[in-house]
């Protein structure tokens, strides 16, 4: 069965720390792999990863993949408290090819 | 570009009342469709995928059910609510087996 673990679950730092969040996976047909941020409302794309070892970065926030170690994480440096959030995880699998998501990790911020 | 619009954003409802909740996707043709429940503290569940007019699939037995009468509408229902169906549902699309982007949510509590 495809699954996708996350961790930790939840996580508390303070403005400035850099974190890590991670995702593991298993799935019959790799194609790739998705970060989503979700605060109140819809999830928002991050990132897509298809090809091991290339750091995708988007200012603060980074992630890299590992097909082999069938893993992902996401960093942020610098926290802020608008980072705040649910960040989830999410590999295409299943029947259909839709989305398996993770459980998400809920980061924290405190200023 | 392409826009998902996702109504009512909240809604209340008491148990055994009917359930309709709409999604609109615009700027794209034959999108894959989605519907996803996240409950309290819980990962993204998939409800219902469809790749065309008509066509469902569903992935969790329940007393919910979608249609897809437009290429680009796509509908949640239920005949008569739950408690158990309170959650956060998300409309979702997708040009194919990649990224999905969503749209802004529906929170419903069943009373």
């Amino acid at each position: 069965e495809d699954k996708v673990v996350q961790s930790p679950l939840s996580l508390v730092v303070h403005e400035g720390d850099t974190v890590t969040l991670n995702c593991s996976y298993e799935v019959t047909n790799f194609r790739s792999l998705l970060w989503y941020k979700q605060e109140k409302k819809a999830p928002t794309f991050l990132f897509m990863l298809t090809s091991s070892g290339i750091e995708k970065k988007s200012g603060r926030l980074s992630s890299i993949l590992d097909k082999k170690e069938l893993f992902s994480i996401l960093n942020i440096t610098a926290t802020q408290t608008g980072d705040s959030a649910v960040y989830l995880c999410a590999v295409p699998g299943g029947s259909q090819g839709n989305l398996i998501f993770g459980k998400g990790t809920k980061l924290s911020v405190k200023p | 570009s392409q826009t998902i619009h996702q109504w009512p954003a909240t809604l209340v409802q008491p148990v055994g009342s009917p359930l309709s909740l709409e999604c609109t996707v615009e700027g794209t043709s034959n999108p894959n469709l989605y519907w996803y429940r996240q409950a309290a503290g819980r990962g993204l569940q998939l409800l219902f995928y469809s790749v065309g007019i008509g066509q469902i699939s569903s992935e969790v037995p329940q007393n919910l059910s979608a249609s897809r009468p437009q290429d680009r509408q796509f509908i949640l229902s239920s005949k008569k609510l739950l408690l158990s169906d309170s959650g956060f549902y998300l409309c979702a699309w997708s040009p194919g087996n990649t990224e999905a982007f969503f749209g802004q949510g529906t929170r419903l509590t069943v009373v």
